[in-house]
């Protein structure tokens, strides 16, 4: 069993619906982070909260938006999203981004369909 | 340009046969990781390289950094179906803060 939970683990939504990801972890991690991933592809870097703050994002369109509450939950706020954004959505959390070897762990993931 | 070279893309082969994976870049890294990922699953982590020329083992399977730590490799004796999975190699660039990971390898292990 993973350690990063993920609530849904299926999605499926029109492009105007709102909708939004969970993702949760007691480990202590300070650092969250999205990511999507295509099948049979390596995940793609979305957003990275380091002690609650936005600290990266890859550039991802302002149709997904993420919040993190707090250190243990880490939200993705869905809109008007496009049939190309279906996918995979992998939260992961690490003890934080200052260390270099530390690793991330990943939650299962929802698997987001747009129709 | 992809900064994690992951080589092959795509392996099928028998149960009993030995495999290797390797992850290669021109830039060094701080520490190389590797993960397994089954279908409807998040990766799960298997092993975290950060020393030049470490070996680390985990059963049947056997990871190397190399000595400039620009490169890893991974190589699974006598595989077995269960080992069947997508394979990333991930790795923290000296100058970031997030992971980068090669394109994976897709492995077949067929009875």
């Amino acid at each position: 069993d993973t350690e990063v939970t993920q609530t849904p683990k299926h999605l499926v939504m029109g492009m105007t619906n709102k909708k939004s990801l969970k993702c949760e972890q007691h480990m202590g991690h300070r650092a969250m982070y999205w990511y999507k991933q295509k099948a049979k592809k390596p995940p793609e870097l979305m957003f990275v909260y380091s002690y609650e703050k936005l600290s990266i994002n890859e550039s991802v369109p302002s149709r997904f938006s993420p919040e993190c509450p707090n250190s243990s939950l880490l939200n993705l706020h869905l809109h008007a999203l496009q049939p190309e954004d279906s996918a995979l959505y992998l939260c992961a959390s690490s003890q934080g981004t200052e260390h270099s070897n530390q690793p991330q762990h990943f939650g299962d993931g929802t698997r987001l369909s747009i129709l | 340009t992809q900064l994690l070279e992951q080589s092959p893309q795509f392996l099928s082969i028998q149960e009993g046969e030995n495999l290797t994976v390797y992850c290669n870049s021109s830039s060094v890294f701080s520490s190389l990781q590797w993960y397994r990922q089954e279908p409807g699953e998040g990766p799960v982590l298997l092993v975290t390289v950060v020393t030049g020329g470490e070996v680390k083992k985990l059963k049947r399977l056997t990871f190397q950094f190399g000595d400039a730590r620009k490169d890893s490799s991974l190589h699974i004796t006598a595989a077995q179906p269960g080992d069947t999975g997508l394979y990333l190699c991930a790795g923290l660039h000296q100058a970031g803060t997030a992971l980068i990971f090669g394109k994976g390898t897709t492995l077949s292990v067929s009875s």
